[in-house]
């Protein structure tokens, strides 16, 4: 298996909704990304899962909670959000603690907040 | 820090052209260098990296990239243009030594035309 599979792919949420993005990936890969990517941008990172913990959390509102209950899955938990939150939401892992292999993304859950 | 910068937002080649998307990279450590292609509504795929060892690396879907420290760059070709080249590509850069960060430049949007 050498997927990282997201769900839900599409989610419409309200700005007073609690929802959840999850990720999950099978290769053994003990690194895990959240990165965020608005139309026609790169992506931009928002959290690193090394071992289940998390080493990097790069200034993200704490409307965003992400939780990694296992080596195989990553969550992101939403709150509150706003519409200027809506966007892709890529999921990635890669081997060890470091990215000199390269990531593997999923496809993305597509956010719309209303 | 490292980072990557390419050259041209859009790229537009006829079917059959050589394609040549630019990627110059800044770190003060020797890099890894990858490219990722994301086609519409989807995540990102890795089509090649460098790491070391050989400059010439060759990809999937007919693609390759040189490394040239001389020139810190580290340009896609791809001798013959098809179609369904037509995509979203990111040239990334990451930190020999480790560390969980990849660092995507702006991306260039290729278009293939008849």
């Amino acid at each position: 298996d050498t997927e990282v599979t997201q769900t839900p792919k599409h989610l419409v949420m309200g700005m007073t909704n609690k929802k959840s993005l999850k990720c999950e990936q099978h290769m053994g890969h003990r690194a895990m990304y959240w990165y965020k990517q608005k139309a026609k941008k790169p992506p931009e990172l928002m959290f690193v899962y090394s071992y289940e913990k998390l080493s990097i959390n790069e200034s993200v509102p704490s409307r965003f909670s992400p939780e990694c209950p296992n080596s195989s899955l990553l969550n992101l938990h939403l709150h509150a959000l706003q519409p200027e939150d809506s966007a892709l939401y890529l999921c990635a892992s890669s081997q060890a603690d470091n990215a000199n292999y390269g990531y593997t993304f999923g496809s993305g859950t597509r956010l719309t907040v209303v | 820090a490292q980072s990557v910068t390419q050259l041209g937002s859009h790229v537009s080649v006829s079917e059959g052209a050589l394609v040549l998307l630019r990627c110059n990279y800044s770190s003060s450590v020797p890099p890894y260098l990858f490219w990722y292609v994301q086609y519409p509504n989807q995540g990102l795929q890795l089509l090649l990296k460098y790491t070391t060892g050989a400059t010439l690396v060759k990809g999937i879907n007919g693609f390759e990239a040189e490394f040239k420290k001389s020139e810190t760059s580290f340009h896609l070709t791809k001798p013959s243009a098809h179609m369904s080249d037509a995509a979203e590509y990111f040239c990334a850069v990451s930190r020999t030594g480790g560390g969980n960060k990849l660092t995507f430049g702006t991306g260039t949007q290729l278009k293939v035309e008849l």
